[in-house]
């Protein structure tokens, strides 16, 4: 068990339709991650937020937002589903401190499917 | 650009027979390189972390090496449960932002 919990695990609707996932890192972890994982795509970097303030982004589509609120535990907002939007979510989390390449912590994750 | 390359895809080996996973990479600004395990419908899990050139790392029957092109997931005396996709991912650091890139991952498979 990483520590990071991710809610809810299994997620299924129609496209088109509007969905919240919910991560809440490792306690003290000031620094949350947004993956993508698919079949033919691996695992995809979305956005990093640390301590409140998005501070990376990387493949995230428009349709796509995130936040993290100030009790650190974030939310990944995906809207106008499509088909191809079907995949599983991940949340990771670390410390934040930056000093050296930081270990991302892992949660169990969320398994979208889009009908 | 930033790529990570894992060979084998997919690797079967016998229980008890030895083997080796590759991770080569280019990225500049490399700021640590990472093995996890993955178990089918879950979330990775972190084994190791790697920092420079020379670096090994070991853990019950892993060990992970690493160069200034590729890193190394060694295998000894493997069993079923070590079947999994083995994750390398590489760590950038651009203006304070942590950006953590994905190879592909091999798929191990032990058989008893």
């Amino acid at each position: 068990d990483s520590g990071v919990t991710q809610t809810p695990k299994h997620l299924i609707t129609a496209t088109g339709q509007r969905v919240t996932l919910r991560c809440s890192p490792r306690s003290g972890d000031l620094s949350v991650y947004w993956y993508q994982q698919s079949l033919d795509q691996g695992l995809q970097f979305l956005i990093q937020y640390y301590n409140g303030e998005e501070r990376a982004k990387g493949n995230i589509l428009e349709r796509f937002s995130a936040q993290q609120f100030p009790d650190l535990h974030s939310e990944l907002n995906l809207s106008s589903l499509e088909l191809g939007d079907s995949a599983l979510y991940f949340c990771a989390s670390s410390e934040g401190t930056a000093n050296l390449g930081e270990t991302q912590y892992f949660g169990p994750g969320t398994r979208l499917l889009v009908l | 650009e930033d790529q990570v390359t894992q060979s084998p895809e997919a690797l079967r080996l016998q229980e008890g027979e030895s083997s080796s996973l590759n991770c080569s990479y280019t990225v500049s600004g490399l700021r640590g390189l990472f093995w996890y395990r993955q178990d089918p419908g879950k979330g990775p899990e972190f084994l190791f972390t790697l920092y420079s050139a020379g670096e090994e790392k070991e853990k019950e029957r892993l060990k992970a090496t690493l160069t200034k092109k590729e890193s190394f997931l060694h295998i000894t005396a493997p069993k079923p449960e070590d079947s999994a996709t083995y994750l390398c991912a590489v760590l950038r650091t651009i203006q304070g932002a942590q950006k953590l890139v994905f190879g592909q991952g091999t798929r191990l498979t032990i058989n008893p």
